[in-house]
């Protein structure tokens, strides 16, 4: 079975343009988040999506917004691009979606995004 | 106060050693606990679930202390294909994780 992909793998932008991120699901996965990984840290949490809603936000600006389509594929974009946007976005699926705890996420190869 | 802490490393041990790390959490109410690997450039790989018993997979085994609010990675028989970032992650709530800064592993022949 296919795993979590992303789309594209690497891209180069430079400050104040917008960029769009790819995401599918692992196949009978309904929930998609969104983490970003600057060097020497671990991915922090950007968004949570489920039946196409937004059910969580981690503490990124209105800048970031994400969407989730019917076939539970996502998009995330991010505008004004600035150079600290610069990181590997990462693409988690889970395939369980409700109740207080988190189920185990499986992520894709992410995106390397380079701003200049 | 960090809501997960990790020792960032570099660990280097010698292949066949055994080498452990810890992890410690904020949140009390956290339900599920993860450590995932990561290779250079790649994107974190899933290792373990760690569960209230600890829980064992080959040479890798896990526990969990809910009373220190730490959960540890033991590596028997240390391998160079071991070599990486070892990152905690902790439930926090509603399908989010949030991950420590990673703990690098570099085993020597």
């Amino acid at each position: 079975d296919a795993g979590v992909t992303q789309s594209p793998t690497h891209l180069i932008k430079t400050r104040g343009q917008h960029v769009t991120l790819r995401c599918s699901p692992i196949s009978g996965h309904k929930s998609v988040s969104w983490y970003q990984q600057v060097l020497g840290q671990g991915p922090q949490f950007i968004f949570q999506y489920y039946e196409k809603e937004e059910r969580g936000r981690g503490n990124f600006p209105d800048r970031f917004s994400a969407r989730q389509f019917p076939n539970y594929s996502s998009e995330l974009n991010v505008n004004a691009l600035l150079l600290g946007d610069s990181a590997l976005y990462l693409c988690a699926s889970s395939s369980r979606t409700s109740g207080a705890s988190t189920d185990t996420q499986y992520f894709g190869p992410g995106t390397r995004l380079t701003v200049l | 106060r960090k809501e997960v802490e990790q020792d960032p490393g570099p660990f280097n041990v010698p292949e066949g050693a055994t080498v452990a790390f810890n992890c410690t959490y904020s949140n009390s109410a956290s339900q599920s606990f993860f450590w995932y690997r990561q290779d250079c450039r790649k994107e974190p790989k899933l290792l373990m679930s760690v569960y209230s018993s600890g829980n064992e997979d080959g040479r890798f085994t896990a526990q969990l202390n809910r009373a220190s609010q730490y959960i540890s990675l033991l590596i028997r028989d240390s391998k160079l294909s071991d070599s990486a970032t070892y990152l905690c992650a902790v439930d926090g709530g509603f399908q989010k994780l949030v991950f420590g800064t990673g703990t690098r592993l570099l085993v020597s022949p």
